[in-house]
């Protein structure tokens, strides 16, 4: 079966600070990968999408970047931590081609508080 | 852009009761409309996906219906249970499910 996982679960970063979450899915090979990030009060908002290494998508522009190194590990970073990043990073994944290759299964979350 | 909407933000309801939750849609041009759950402070579980040629999806107590030319998709969830209480949140994708607009969901208490 397949699960994916992220780490850390909960992060307080001061101003400024760089920042390193990893996401990996294990039981599957070259999925889909994705980032969100859920801000207090407002929905979930797409932040980067790729499907393969090295092949990444970004729908907001932003402080963040993100970054596919091996088939199932996924990465988001940012060089320097602004309050406006606080919120729950979400990671997710699914095979894709149509039918329910499109149920994108999520991890657990990473809390990050920007102080 | 589309832009989902979900109402109520919020319904409590006791146990036993049956119930009905609402997702509207902007762009009616949909590839799939997904329903998930969310416990607090958790990630999202899936709990159903429709397809844009798709008019309802059944799961156990959970039924999601989709009309697309109106927009709009509905969650009804049967004979509830407190187990049910969690934030449900409707997501639709326009193209290859590669990008999912979410709803700010509506969070859902069953009172035993």
């Amino acid at each position: 079966s397949q699960t994916i996982h992220q780490w850390p679960a909960t992060l307080v970063q001061p101003v400024g600070s760089p920042l390193s979450l990893e996401c990996t899915v294990e039981g599957t090979s070259n999925p889909n990968l994705y980032w969100y990030r859920q801000a207090a009060g407002r929905g979930l908002q797409l932040l980067f999408y790729s499907v393969g290494i090295g092949q990444i998508s970004s729908e907001v522009p932003q402080n963040l970047s993100a970054s596919r190194p091996q088939d199932r590990q996924f990465i988001l970073s940012s060089k320097k931590l602004l309050l406006s990043d606080s919120g729950f990073y979400l990671c997710a994944w699914n095979r894709g081609s149509g039918g329910d290759g499109d149920i994108q299964y999520f991890g657990a979350g990473t809390r990050l508080s920007v102080l | 852009k589309q832009e989902v909407t979900q109402i109520p933000a919020a319904l409590s309801v006791p146990e036993g009761e049956n119930l009905v939750l609402n997702c509207s849609f902007t762009d009616s041009a949909i590839y799939n409309l997904q329903w998930f759950r969310q416990d607090p402070g958790k990630g999202l579980t899936s709990l159903l996906l429709i397809q844009s040629s798709q008019r309802e999806q059944t799961s156990g107590r959970l039924n999601a219906s989709l009309d697309k030319s109106s927009g709009r998709s509905t969650l009804y969830i049967a004979a509830s249970q407190p187990g049910d209480s969690a934030t449900y949140l409707c997501a639709v994708s326009l193209t290859g499910a590669n990008n999912l607009f979410f709803g700010t969901g509506t969070r859902l208490t069953v009172i035993p």
